[in-house]
């Protein structure tokens, strides 16, 4: 069974940093794709970043250039999101999700909460 | 490419059909999907290429359309069908772009 589990998410004050985590299990991470997904509380699905399968290639949002940094470990079937300089407006729910080539996003986690506030 | 899904809410009765439509700003192929969302949970791929369902996902959904309109159409909702659907563009990319999502609610 296909599971991605996402942690590291909770409270942080403007201007700090969040490492958020994606455990996957159930399939061969090394080839697929891996996306990051957020949902602010109330509001619809924005795609905020992208992997590779061997990461070469990471794309982000306009919204998070600059200030994010996504990466994985292949050898762990482990996904990252390095989140700087956070705003209130990155209060949201994070999801991992995966895609293959030129497809849809199948399969999502559960999704992390981070707030940003002081 | 703006993906943008007509009504924001859609009232319906259990047992009716239920059309929603999405539309891109520019042409995607067939490249679009349908997700569903409940309250607390995360999306769940309904459809992909415009009109094949995902693995699991009953026959009363169904997809339609090509180029730049698309509909989703649920046949008979049922209770567990009244949730919010987005469409998502991976036609050209980054980004992977969503619409801003139809409520189905009850009536």
């Amino acid at each position: 069974e296909v599971q991605l589990v996402e942690s590291g998410g909770g409270l942080v004050q403007p201007g700090g940093s969040l490492r958020l985590s994606c455990a996957a299990s159930g399939f061969t991470f090394s080839s697929y794709r891996m996306h990051w997904v957020r949902q602010a509380p109330g509001k619809g699905l924005e795609w905020i970043s992208y992997i590779s399968s061997s990461s070469n290639d990471r794309y982000y949002a306009d919204s998070v250039r600059g200030r994010f940094t996504i990466s994985r470990d292949n050898a762990k079937d482990s996904l990252f999101l390095q989140m700087n300089s956070l705003s209130d407006e990155d209060t949201a729910v994070y999801y991992c999700a995966r895609s293959a080539t030129n497809t849809p996003f199948d399969y999502w986690g559960h999704g992390a909460l981070v707030t940003v506030s002081s | 490419i703006v993906m943008t899904q007509s009504p924001a809410t859609l009232s319906v009765s259990p047992g009716e059909r239920a059309t929603l439509s999405c539309r891109a700003s520019q042409s995607i192929s067939s490249n679009l999907a349908w997700y569903q969302q409940k309250p607390g949970q995360a999306p769940r791929l309904l459809i992909y290429s415009a009109s094949t369902r995902a693995t699991g996902i009953p026959a009363r959904f169904s997809g339609s359309g090509s180029g730049t309109e698309f509909t989703l159409t649920i046949s008979s909702l049922q209770s567990e069908d009244f949730a919010v659907y987005y469409c998502q563009q991976y036609h050209n990319w980054p980004p992977w772009t969503f619409g801003q999502g139809t409520k189905v609610e009850i009536k």
